[in-house]
């Protein structure tokens, strides 16, 4: 069964520190990786965008990793701002059924405070 | 250079209802998807339109639900008979051609109340 699960579910940092949050997949055969952003009350947002031959990309203060092997992604942000305050979701494209069919996770909703 | 829009953002039915849920993709997008997000769930896949085709609708329920995209206009989400269950947002994303790789963009959602 295609799926995404992310970690941790919740997260409270202060403004400055950096945090890492965590995706799992077993959605096959792979097509790419996303990270999306969602405030509340708005749509997803896309930060970043990993096919299977890309381990890192960045985009500003956010930085995705991909291990395809062990079908792990991960996102950093460094010195994070109160604006980073959102949901974070990993949207994963592959399995049988279609590549824009995308497949998201539950996301990690981060909370950060002055 | 708007970006998806969606109407109504908010929308109240009582049991029985029909829900009529507009998206209007970015310019130039003639792809549309349609997701749900039930409370504390992920975005579910429900139906791709192209203009004036339906191609593929595997997650959108059979019974009450439908989805058209013509070829003049938004497209429109229909949910005939409103039940409690269909309590959610809902999300519309574009694209512009389709193909694979490319970077679905997303409105800001149509959160439904059935009371």
């Amino acid at each position: 069964k295609n799926q995404v699960e992310q970690s941790p579910q919740s997260l409270i940092i202060l403004e400055g520190k950096n945090c890492t949050l965590q995706c799992n997949y077993t959605v096959s055969p792979f097509s790419n990786l996303r990270w999306y952003k969602q405030d509340t009350g708005r749509g997803p947002v896309s930060l970043t965008i990993m096919t299977f031959s890309e381990n890192t990309k960045s985009n500003g203060r956010y930085t995705a990793t991909l291990d395809a092997d062990t079908k792990q992604s991960s996102l950093h942000i460094t010195a994070s701002q109160l604006s980073d305050s959102a949901s974070y979701i990993c949207v994963v494209s592959g399995g049988l059924s279609g590549t824009y069919k995308y497949i998201f996770g539950t996301g990690t909703r981060l909370k950060v405070l002055a | 250079n708007a970006g998806v829009m969606q109407n109504p953002r908010h929308l109240v039915r009582r049991r029985g209802q029909e829900a009529r849920l507009r998206c209007s993709p970015m310019k130039g997008h003639s792809h549309v998807y349609w997701y749900r997000q039930l409370p504390e769930e992920g975005l579910k896949f429900m139906v791709y339109l192209q203009k004036e085709n339906i191609i593929d609708e595997s997650g959108m329920p059979k019974e009450r639900f439908s989805a058209e995209f013509p070829k003049e206009g938004p497209s429109i989400l229909r949910i005939q008979q409103v039940v409690r269950g269909d309590s959610a947002a809902y999300f519309c994303a574009s694209s512009p051609t389709g193909v694979s790789q490319e970077t679905q963009y997303f409105g800001p959602g149509t959160r439904l109340l059935v009371l």
